[in-house]
């Protein structure tokens, strides 16, 4: 098993600029959601899905979009980045529908915003 | 949502220390988890720990639910407890994090 995976590690974006952080995991997980972390902040909560073509919004959507496709996949969309999404973006699988399981976190992707 | 509260934020100990690291939170919550962020970023799942106590090597952690808390424990620390320590615990679902506590063990 790979566990939960992301693409790119680093990226580097203009303000203005689109883009999407891939994830994908493949443990058969049906929960996965998208956290980003700021210093001294901890980790907050951007999107979440609870299965395949279920999606919902967690602490802190704005600017992002996701969608579930599939059960492996479940990318994360920057419509028009901002220096404010300046961040470390983690991915995060667990086994069933909910948060309530143990949590696997993708190795995170740097972004930083120009 | 809950809000989580880690106490102490930073903690510098000595190789052979041992330590207790604090989460409280702000309501009930269904579930407790325990993440290590390594130094590289990295985060692992300690212990997922709704009440009760689990010990997993030289860590161990205990939640008492009722009144809102849970505890980690780090026996005899190493230079690679090295990190950032977090609980989380869920709000209808969704995962809120503490701010985490910054462990820096010296040889």
């Amino acid at each position: 098993n790979a566990g939960v995976t992301q693409t790119p590690k680093f990226q580097v974006l203009k303000t203005g600029q689109s883009m999407t952080l891939q994830c994908a995991q493949d443990m058969n997980h049906e929960y996965m959601s998208w956290y980003r972390q700021d210093p001294g902040m901890g980790l907050r909560l951007i999107h979440y899905s609870v299965g395949a073509g279920i999606t919902d919004q967690g602490e802190v959507p704005n600017g992002y979009n996701v969608s579930r496709s599939t059960t492996e996949d479940f990318p994360l969309r920057l419509l028009s980045a901002a220096p404010s999404q300046t961040s470390v973006y983690f991915c995060a699988s667990s086994l069933t529908g909910t948060a309530y399981n143990e949590q696997f976190f993708g190795p995170g992707t740097r972004l930083t915003v120009l | 949502g809950i809000q989580v509260e880690q106490s102490p934020p930073d903690l510098i100990l000595q190789e052979g220390a041992n330590s207790t690291l604090r989460c409280n939170f702000s309501d009930s919550v269904n579930n407790l988890q325990w993440f290590h962020q390594n130094p590289w970023g990295q985060l692992i799942n300690l212990f997922y720990i709704p009440s009760g106590t689990k010990q997993n090597g030289r860590l161990s952690a205990t939640t008492v639910a009722t009144e809102r808390y849970s505890l980690l424990y780090i026996s005899s620390s190493q230079t690679t407890d090295s990190g950032v320590y977090f609980c989380a615990g869920d709000s209808w679902g969704k995962l809120q994090f503490g701010a985490g506590t910054q462990v820096v063990v010296t040889p």
